[in-house]
């Protein structure tokens, strides 16, 4: 199993560029970078997902070093209701479970202050 | 559109009291997970379902945890002679694809519903 390692916390303020690297030194050639947002009594919600270099989309940026052991989740110009969870999962279609669940850690708790 | 909604929203329970928690997912969704989210965790897979068809429940912490889905759409997942240890928030999510992993699929989850067993 590839197991990820991110930040417990990280603190900001509005306006600033958050970085948040995941580290998962034993990933798997088939394995997909994917990584979720939770709010307060909310459940996970999808933000972005890659397998290598870099992704964009409307909300964040994926960076994928050419090695894949690590990546980094770049969320710009944060705001106050970018405050939550942030989790990293590294897998593929049959990850985990023979169902293909997701498997989250702790995740990395961001604080947005103004 | 409708998203994943799940019921009741906050439940307390005494300790030995059966509880039931209902998500209805996505319509059109074919498989539905159930996820247990202690206190300052990430949430942890229960079980899954494709369709009607619970195909994985290793992850139910003991007997006494039940889930089904029976008709394909919404699923129940019931917890009898509720204990304090099963205080946590429940989560529920769909997706369209079957055996949906994490593979360029994406899983769609409910607001959860939060048990307190006192």
């Amino acid at each position: 199993l590839a197991k990820t390692t991110q930040p417990i916390s990280m603190d900001s303020y509005e306006g600033q560029e958050v970085n948040i690297t995941c580290s998962h030194n034993n990933i798997a050639t088939n394995d997909y970078i994917t990584w979720y947002q939770q709010f307060p009594s909310q459940g996970p919600r999808f933000i972005i997902q890659g397998y290598k270099t870099k992704v964009t989309n409307e909300v964040a940026s994926l960076f994928i070093p050419a090695d894949r052991k690590s990546s980094t989740l770049s969320l710009p110009r944060v705001s106050l209701s970018d405050t939550a969870v942030y989790y990293c999962l590294v897998g593929d279609r049959y990850y985990g479970g023979s169902q293909g669940n997701l498997i989250f850690g702790k995740g990395t708790k961001l604080s947005v202050k103004p | 559109g409708a998203g994943v909604s799940q019921s009741p929203r906050y439940k307390v329970a005494k300790r030995g009291q059966d509880v039931a928690l209902r998500c209805d997912p996505i319509s059109g969704h074919v498989s539905l997970f159930w996820y247990q989210q202690a206190l300052g965790q990430g949430p942890e897979f229960l079980t899954y379902f494709q369709n009607e068809a619970q195909l994985d429940k290793s992850g139910l912490p003991s007997d006494r945890f039940f889930a089904e889905r029976p008709e394909g759409s919404v699923s129940t997942l019931k917890i009898q002679r509720t204990q304090q240890e099963d205080s946590a928030v429940y989560l529920c999510a769909s997706s369209p694809q079957q055996a949906p992993g994490l593979g360029g699929t994406t899983q769609y989850f409910g607001p959860g519903t939060r048990l307190l067993v006192l």
